[in-house]
């Protein structure tokens, strides 16, 4: 099974910041992957597929990074509609989901 | 635009087998070469991935899920289906049904008596 490890769990930082979230997995995963943004309450959306494609409509404060076995998710300049929990997902070997950060506002 | 619905019981005995059923609207399951899968999200906490199937009908599951879990579909309806047996108070959770970017808004289903 490739695991997914994610970090930091939760983040808070103020509006207008740089935020990063990184994503480690087991093996090689060449770019299968995916950052999704999930509100309370709702469904997850996917914001970056194969690891650096921003989805259609998604803003271009938002992007990803990385290959193989390291990735990183970037919020450029973080607006407050962008409070969430963040999740990668990996789809090289089935599916397997990081553990989630948690973003506030500082 | 694609829509996918969850349906089926919200509240599910100890022991017994959870079914939901997805709906997909806005195009055909069959002309998708992508999977068709089942996520769940216990209460406050992460996504977990329960198994996803394709249009020819190859299956694949969370091997953490795997003797319990069947994922069928009807292509006739357009519609795929989970069946989780032998569930307990841990399989409390929302359930998701999801096309890649296109996810249902997620069904909770409680295991109590």
């Amino acid at each position: 099974d490739i695991q997914m490890t994610q970090s930091p769990s939760s983040l808070s930082a103020s509006v207008g910041d740089r935020v990063t979230i990184t994503c480690q997995a087991s093996q090689d995963i060449s770019n299968y992957l995916n950052w999704y943004q999930q509100k309370p309450g709702k469904a997850p959306k996917l914001l970056i597929y194969d690891a650096s494609n921003l989805e259609t409509g998604v803003p271009s404060r938002f992007s990803g990074s990385g290959s193989g076995t390291d990735f990183t998710f970037t919020i450029s300049s973080l607006q407050p509609e962008d409070i969430a929990t963040y999740y990668c997902q990996q789809y090289d070997n089935l599916l397997t989901f990081g553990q989630g950060t948690r973003l506030e506002i500082k | 635009q694609l829509q996918l619905q969850e349906s089926g019981p919200g509240l599910v005995k100890p022991s017994e087998t959870l079914s939901l059923t997805c709906t997909v609207s806005g195009g055909s399951i069959s002309s998708s070469s992508y999977y068709w899968g089942w996520i769940r999200q216990p209460p406050g906490k992460g996504l977990e991935w329960i198994g996803s199937i394709y249009y020819s009908g190859s299956t694949y599951y969370n091997p953490s899920l795997k003797s319990r879990v069947t994922i069928s579909v009807d292509t006739s309806k357009n519609q795929f289906s989970l069946k989780l047996s032998s569930v307990t108070a841990a399989d409390t959770a929302v359930y998701y049904c999801a096309h890649v970017q296109h996810w249902g808004q997620g069904t909770l289903v409680t295991v109590s008596s």
